[in-house]
């Protein structure tokens, strides 16, 4: 067990919805990351928070946004869904520099 | 830019077989090098890391030394079991939010 939390761990919906992701980092962990996971298992990142604040944008889109609320746990907003949306949604703490990242088990999206 | 660059999957292997899988990088500063294992429906499992050059990392009987010369951080284990059936990702860090990983190398294991 990592100790990151992340729920759903499954989402089904239709193209044009909107859904949150929620991941709990782990214990003492200021920094939040959020890779998305496709089929052909490349992992993406899309986006990293720390103690509250954006610190990193990677190959996020406009339609996707991110937060990180007071007791450090984050949401990742996906709207406008497509069906290339579907993927594997991994969230991941750290807690200083260099250190390794620790990662949930992920939101699996569907995009129907 | 930065990246790492790992040799592509999938990789077959029977048990008990010699396992390397081959991870270089390219980096500006002086990173950290981790290799995360991903079981299938599972998340990234940090595997082993080396902090600096010369480093061996190791954990399970895997090992991989970060050798700054040529660059790479080869993942290496003696005999492979059937449960060692994943996806290894190399990955590297620095500056904090430089964070990259390799594009994953399948595992398969045949008993």
């Amino acid at each position: 067990d990592s100790g990151v939390t992340q729920t759903p761990k499954h989402l089904i919906t239709a193209t044009g919805q909107r859904v949150t992701l929620r991941c709990s980092p782990r214990s003492g962990d200021l920094s939040v990351y959020w890779y998305q996971q496709s089929l052909d298992q490349g992992l993406q990142f899309l986006i990293q928070y720390y103690n509250g604040e954006e610190r990193a944008k990677g190959n996020i889109l406009e339609r996707f946004s991110a937060q990180q609320f007071p007791d450090l746990h984050s949401e990742l907003n996906l709207s406008s869904l497509e069906l290339g949306d579907s993927a594997l949604y991994f969230c991941a703490s750290a807690k200083a520099s260099n250190s390794p990242l620790h990662f949930g088990n992920g939101t699996r999206l569907t995009v129907t | 830019g930065d990246s790492v660059t790992q040799m592509e999957g999938p990789v077959t292997l029977s048990e008990e077989a010699f396992l390397t899988i081959n991870c270089t990088y390219t980096a500006t500063g002086y990173p950290s090098l981790f290799w995360y294992v991903q079981y299938p429906g599972e998340g990234l499992q940090l595997l082993l890391k080396a902090t600096k050059a010369d480093d061996k990392g190791s954990n399970k009987g895997f090992e991989a030394t970060y050798r700054k010369e040529t660059t790479s951080f080869h993942l290496e284990k003696g005999s492979v079991q059937v449960s060692d059936s994943a996806v290894y990702f190399c990955a590297l860090i620095y500056n904090f939010n430089k964070f990259y990983f390799g594009s994953g190398t399948k595992l398969n294991v045949k008993p």
